[in-house]
């Protein structure tokens, strides 16, 4: 099946740092979904990107989908301790719809 | 209030013992899974089902069964097969659409052993 590494896997940051979390992998890949699991509460979808090249901004979040469509990443700017969390890519898990295949995370600490 | 919901929140098992998780969307949502994760790490597929009276294996469905009776409803049962059920356990359902799969989780259920 689809496979996708994430780094790092954990990144502690004083508040107003930025933060960054990378998704790699190997082969093409169709379109990636970025999600947000807050300490002890289930993932909510954060957003889908599908163009190669291609950069969404949220606030003070900005999602890019690298030229070639194997790598993706998303930064915080000036963090709040509002943002902390796991944050999970997650791509299209092969041929059945629907399914998608998750990175391990990336768990970010806020220090105030 | 539309939405999934997963109970109970929290479930211990005894040694030996099935258990069963609940999953409920009133989404109207084609597709259903359950996930595994434990602490500090990602998720992982157990089984999914994509019609009703149909299911798939994910990646580590040894020690648990499903059943996908109606469109609403996708219990995960927990066998004493599984030698390591401690773990948060979330349901997920997703629409079919050509452009997007997002998927919607429910809160999750929270297995120790007893």
């Amino acid at each position: 099946g689809q496979q996708v590494m994430q780094i790092p896997q954990y990144q502690h940051v004083q508040e107003g740092e930025d933060f960054t979390t990378y998704c790699n992998s190997s082969t093409t890949l169709s379109n990636i979904q970025w999600y947000k699991q807050r300490p002890g509460g289930h993932p909510v979808f954060l957003i889908q990107l599908v163009k190669s090249g291609e950069v969404k901004k949220q606030k003070r979040l900005t999602f890019q989908f690298g030229e070639a469509k194997k790598n993706s990443s998303l930064h915080i700017t000036a963090t709040q301790t509002t943002d902390v969390g796991t944050y999970f890519c997650a791509v299209a898990g092969g041929t059945s719809y629907g399914k998608l295949t998750f990175g391990q995370g990336t768990i970010l600490t806020v220090h105030p | 209030d539309g939405g999934i919901t997963q109970s109970p929140k929290y479930l211990f098992r005894k040694e030996g013992q099935n258990v069963t998780l609940s999953c409920e969307q009133n989404l109207n949502h084609d597709a259903m899974y359950w996930y595994r994760q434990d602490p500090g790490q990602g998720l992982r597929l157990i089984y999914y089902s994509q019609i009703v009276n149909d299911f798939q294996k994910g990646d580590i469905a040894e020690g648990y069964s499903v059943s996908r009776e109606k469109k609403e409803s996708f219990p995960l049962t927990v066998t004493s097969a599984q030698k390591n059920p401690t773990a948060f356990y979330l349901c997920a359902s997703t629409i079919r659409r050509e452009s997007q799969n997002i998927q919607y989780f429910g809160a999750g259920t929270r297995l120790s052993v007893l």
